[in-house]
């Protein structure tokens, strides 16, 4: 079974800040995914990382890819209190699954 | 354009009862999903659909059976709820875009006293 874990769980900075959220998944995979979700809301896709080496950058969150390294990172530059929210990477083997981290809830604090 | 809609939003059981999750989307997407969401432990794959007529178990089955009624619509039952079931549940679709996201309806927060 493939294991997905994140690490920070939870992370409070301050407005201004730059800091980074790890994502570490446990056998080769050829998808990683982003997910925001805001609280009792639904989840939402931020990026999709296709191959070794992908990067992907939408306003103050880039995200990227190392698949030797089992690893991807969602880097957030500037944070601002609208990015205040739990954060999933997920992981898809070349079946039908999907496999998601525990999330990273996010504190922007003013 | 609806997307993926889920009903109902909120239900109460008391243990041992039953009930029936609903889920549709208008995307004519292929594959279909739920999941179950608890604190501390992500999205957790309860069931899911590859296609119209075939259905395979996920990390967490136990207790629930589901049926893909056609290609919109795939409904998860509880058949006799217990208190470890109560959570909040998320079907999802998965796009046929090459990247293969998944997209998610609301969600259904359900607790069984």
């Amino acid at each position: 079974e493939l294991k997905v874990e994140q690490n920070p769980l939870f992370l409070s900075m301050q407005e201004g800040k730059n800091y980074t959220i790890y994502c570490n998944y446990s056998t080769t995979s050829d998808r990683l995914y982003w997910y925001r979700q805001d609280p009792g809301k639904s989840l939402e896709s931020l990026f999709v990382l296709l191959s070794n080496g992908a990067v992907k950058q939408e306003g103050r969150l880039m995200a990227s890819l190392d698949t030797k390294a089992r690893l991807s990172t969602l880097h957030i530059t500037a944070a601002v209190h609208d990015l205040s929210a739990t954060y999933f990477c997920a992981v898809s083997n070349t079946g039908n699954q999907f496999y998601f981290g525990t999330g990273t809830s996010l504190t922007v604090i003013p | 354009n609806a997307g993926v809609t889920q009903t109902p939003k909120f239900q109460v059981l008391k243990t041992g009862q039953s009930m029936t999750l609903q889920c549709a989307q208008d995307m004519n997407h292929n594959s279909m999903y739920w999941y179950r969401q608890d604190p501390g432990m992500g999205l957790r794959l309860i069931y899911y659909s590859a296609s119209e007529g075939t259905t395979d178990k996920g990390e967490v089955p136990n207790g629930y059976n589901v049926s893909r009624l056609n290609k919109r619509e795939f409904s998860l039952r509880l058949e006799s709820a217990a208190p470890s079931q109560t959570s909040v549940y998320f079907c999802a679709s998965r796009v046929p875009d090459g990247n293969e996201k998944l997209f998610f309806g609301s969600g259904t927060q359900l607790s069984v006293l």
